[in-house]
């Protein structure tokens, strides 16, 4: 039983523009979300979070979207640049916890 | 500042040994996680320390244990190994238990089992 959800494994985009990456969940007690960025042969990279009090955070290029009755979170990267390739995971905890749960994550890559 | 601190970077152990993994967190951070990453079950919460005391645990057998030392410092342990164990094992760490803050991670151990 998958809780959290990355539909699509890979992604494919043109340098300077939008990534939007999708993640979708079906625990309605996840109260806290994150945004993972993993190279190969390193450990996840943290990149943004929200809390299930807000529908958006941003932070640099970087913003997360929350929809709640829709239990979907997206998060874009404007302008997408060369060096943002790499695998993205979405992940969420409930309550109090700090146990994580992943998305199985999403490749992107980012063409010059 | 120092990010969160894993040795061995690789080990390679065979069927029915037993290995000892460490994890240094980063200064300050006093809640410990682990993962393992494989490639068919993707990341998974294999259980949580803080305080020395085990909050969390996943869904794996009691094979899997750990440790935290009064310094916040962790070691994950693994007996009879099977072939099944080998995956990268990460290794998180946040200011407090409780939720709401990111975890940050390790660059991993990677087992290896023959």
């Amino acid at each position: 039983d998958q809780q959290v959800k990355q539909n699509s494994p890979s992604l494919s985009v043109q340098e300077g523009r939008i990534s939007i990456l999708n993640c979708d969940y079906t625990n309605s007690m996840f109260d806290y979300f994150l945004w993972y960025k993993k190279y190969p042969a390193e450990g996840p990279t943290f990149l943004i979070s929200i809390s299930s009090i807000k529908d958006k955070n941003e932070d640099g290029r970087f913003t997360v979207f929350l929809n709640k009755s829709a239990k979907h979170l997206s998060l874009h990267i404007v302008p997408s640049q060369p060096g943002d390739s790499a695998v993205y995971f979405c992940a969420a905890s409930e309550g109090g916890s700090e146990k994580l749960v992943f998305g199985k994550g999403t490749k992107l890559t980012v063409n010059p | 500042k120092a990010g969160v601190t894993q040795t061995p970077r690789y080990l390679i152990k065979t069927r029915g040994q037993q290995v000892t993994l460490s994890c240094s967190p980063i200064s300050g951070h006093r809640s410990v996680s682990w993962y393992q990453q494989t490639p068919g079950q993707g990341l998974q919460f294999l259980f949580e320390y803080f305080s020395e005391t085990q909050r969390n645990k996943g869904n794996f057998p009691g094979r899997f244990s750990g440790r935290q030392f009064s310094n916040s410092r962790s070691e994950m342990n693994v007996s009879t190994l099977e072939l099944g164990d080998s995956a990268l094992y990460l290794c998180a760490s946040s200011l407090e238990a409780g939720g709401g803050s990111p975890q940050h991670f390790g660059d991993g151990t990677r087992l290896s089992i023959l």
